[in-house]
């Protein structure tokens, strides 16, 4: 079944660097736009980043931009967040989310299949 | 940071019907497509609304969306115990060059 599942979440310090992935499967990754949502511990939910998808556009949202890097893997159908100089506003539930139409740049269309999230959190 | 108004707390008894405002801006609820979402504690977000008003297969009829201008909406009839949850409406903000998310609404059924 369609399916994302994230990983590389834990404690970090701050100003440190943290790396998290989301493996795609039960569909063509490749044809996807994916994007990066998160949500800090009782907070609403935030956008982070969204990826075409071949990867020729990325969009990340100003309060992490010059910060957090968004990449995808077209060959082994795996979506990244590189996240640099966290500060403790980054502790957060990371998910990711499936853009629903394919070939799409990835703006508008919203997120029809989500991840279970992978918890960052940043330490002072 | 949520430029998407949404009231903090709706609430209604069983068989009841709520709605869910959510307010924008021209750049984004006036120029493009709403979404809506719930969300469980602990859980991720699942899509009620598709393009402003589209229930995706599975979401019972009870869920509808609509949009005016730069605002929209999410109701819900025949309020249930189970529709108790957060929820939230996304939108693409062309000034912003990003998605901008509601703050969100906590749906209690009395």
């Amino acid at each position: 079944q369609v399916q994302l599942v994230e990983s590389g979440g834990g404690v970090v310090h701050s100003g440190r660097s943290l790396r998290v992935s989301c493996a795609a499967s039960g569909f063509m990754f490749s044809r996807y736009a994916m994007n990066w949502v998160r949500q800090a511990p009782g907070k609403g939910l935030e956008w982070v980043a969204v990826i075409s998808y071949d990867g020729s556009n990325q969009y990340i949202a100003d309060s992490v931009k010059g910060r957090f890097i968004i990449s995808r893997d077209n060959y082994k159908d795996i979506l990244y967040l590189q996240m640099n100089s966290l500060t403790i506003e980054d502790t957060a539930v990371y998910y990711c989310a499936r853009d629903p139409l394919s070939y799409s740049s990835g703006r508008g269309d919203g997120f029809d299949i989500w991840g279970q999230g992978t918890m960052v959190t940043v330490s002072s | 940071q949520s430029v998407l108004i949404q009231p903090p707390s709706v609430s209604g008894t069983p068989g009841q019907r709520v709605t869910i405002s959510c307010s924008g801006s021209n750049s984004n609820i006036g120029s493009n497509y709403v979404y809506w979402y719930q969300q469980f504690p602990g859980t991720a977000p699942k899509l009620l609304v598709d393009g402003n008003t589209q229930r995706p297969s599975g979401v019972p009829d009870r869920f509808s969306g609509s949009k005016s201008g730069s605002s929209a909406s999410l109701a819900i009839s025949g309020l249930r115990s189970e529709d108790e949850a957060e929820y939230y409406c996304v939108a693409w903000d062309d000034s912003l060059s990003g998605y901008v998310f509601g703050t969100g609404a906590k749906v209690t059924v009395l």
